[in-house]
């Protein structure tokens, strides 16, 4: 079967570093998403990973590695506009997005 | 240019009567996509649609729910005979011609789905 592993929720303070872990087990791999979601709202695309590596983009960062079917998405400087759910997408060999249930990200002061 | 937009953003509907939920696509998108998520749940793929056509419907509970996306207007989830478990937030997302690989998707705000 198809998988998606992600923390259920995380709690970090204002100002500080957070990294949010992905692993993945599907058929097939064409690439892997960070999307943000507020509360009762549409998720927001973060980022886009499909070769090994680190992109970075302003305070957020998404790693990917093939070959251990791993993710992280990682959020520096937090703040409190940061709390949200964080979901990572796994596009498989159907071209498909399989989607994790999300982490939700408490930010504290 | 207008998002992908979705109504309506709440309904409320007793056991057994019809929903029908609607997504005008973002301009210049030409690819949909339904998708279920349920409280503290992840994202559930339900339907890809193109302009009079379905490409996946492998998420689509085989009774009660259909899709369609016609030539002119908007995509439409229809549920028939709703029961208490279809409560849920249903999000309709649209990208550009060309596979969902090769950009991301833009979704609409949802349309939340209360059964009584």
């Amino acid at each position: 079967g198809q998988n998606i592993d992600q923390p259920t929720e995380m709690t970090a303070t204002e100002g500080a570093i957070v990294q949010i872990n992905c692993t993945y087990q599907t058929s097939g791999f064409n690439g892997l998403f960070w999307y943000q979601q507020h509360a009762g709202e549409a998720p927001t695309f973060l980022s886009y990973n499909v070769l090994d590596g680190l992109e970075e983009k302003g305070r957020f960062s998404s790693f990917l590695s093939r070959s251990k079917g791993y993710s992280y998405l990682l959020l520096k400087e937090l703040q409190m506009k940061d709390s949200a759910s964080y979901l990572c997408a796994v596009i498989d060999s159907n071209y498909q997005l399989i989607w994790g249930a999300g982490t939700k990200l408490i930010i504290k002061p | 240019n207008a998002g992908v937009m979705q109504n309506p953003r709440h309904l409320v509907r007793r056991r057994g009567q019809e929903a029908r939920l609607r997504c005008s696509p973002m301009k210049g998108h030409s690819h949909v996509y339904w998708y279920r998520q349920l409280p503290e749940e992840g994202l559930k793929f339900m339907v890809y649609l193109q302009k009079e056509n379905i490409i996946d419907e492998s998420g689509m509970p085989k009774e009660r729910f259909s899709a369609e996306f016609p030539k002119e207007g908007p995509s439409i989830l229809r549920i028939q005979q709703v029961v208490r478990g279809d409560s849920a937030a249903y999000f309709c997302a649209s990208s550009p011609p060309g596979r969902t690989n090769t950009g991301e998707l833009f979704f609409g705000e949802g349309s939340r789905l209360t059964v009584l």
